[in-house]
């Protein structure tokens, strides 16, 4: 099983509200990420989570809160986002921290309304 | 800090016909790895192909290859026989070796005519 798994696929979101996005992984990789992608840019590196411990923030706000439950699992859970919020959110997962290939989700597209 | 390079916005190729995108990067050290990554419109990054820096021979993927010429810091990737599912944005990556983050390209944006 290659497959790193998002949910939701879309989610629309009020400035005022607290929402979680979900990723999962089961081909027992050690580090997981969050990127944040624009229309028509390259995906920008949020966080990295090496063994469940978050090891790279990238200065993201702390409107956007990661946490890692266990070895498979990822979320980013948001709140009091910005319409400049609104973005493709992809999860990554790799065996090891950057070592290795990493493998990517299918992506949440969120719209901050 | 690494530096990607695609100065390619958009690219077109016939089907069945052979294209090549360009990606240019520059690095401090010696030991890296480049790749290519596929975006299709359904938004997933695939990964297409990967080239550690001590490896003098060129990866090659089915339909995909990439000449890489270490001291022009040149990377490119060709698709021959290309095919509709081709169509995608596609990202050039560059990685140091140890624990340090992949630095994307700008990205190429290939059409497939059929």
């Amino acid at each position: 099983d290659t497959e790193v798994t998002q949910t939701p696929k879309h989610l629309v979101m009020g400035m005022t509200n607290k929402k979680s996005l979900k990723c999962e992984q089961h081909m027992g990789h050690r580090a997981m990420y969050w990127y944040k992608q624009k229309a028509k840019k390259p995906p920008e590196l949020m966080f990295v989570y090496s063994y469940e411990k978050l090891s790279i923030n990238e200065s993201v706000p702390s409107r956007f809160s990661p946490e890692c439950p266990n070895s498979s699992l990822l979320n980013l859970h948001l709140h009091a986002l910005q319409p400049e919020d609104s973005a493709l959110y992809l999860c990554a997962s790799s065996l090891r921290t950057f070592a290795y290939e990493q493998y990517f989700g299918p992506g949440t597209r969120l719209t901050v309304t | 800090a690494q530096t990607v390079t695609q100065s390619q916005p958009e690219m077109s190729v016939q089907e069945a016909e052979t294209v090549t995108l360009s990606c240019t990067y520059d690095t401090s050290e010696s030991d890296y790895y480049l790749f290519w990554y596929k975006q299709p419109p359904s938004r997933q990054m695939i990964l297409v192909i990967r080239q550690e820096a001590y490896k003098q021979q060129n990866a090659t993927e089915n339909r995909f290859s990439v000449n890489f010429q270490k001291a022009a810091k040149s990377f490119s990737l060709k698709i021959s026989d290309s095919q509709l599912g081709d169509a995608a944005m596609y990202f050039c990556a560059c990685r140091n070796s140890g624990n340090t983050p992949l630095v994307f390209g700008k990205g190429t944006r290939l059409s497939v005519i059929a």
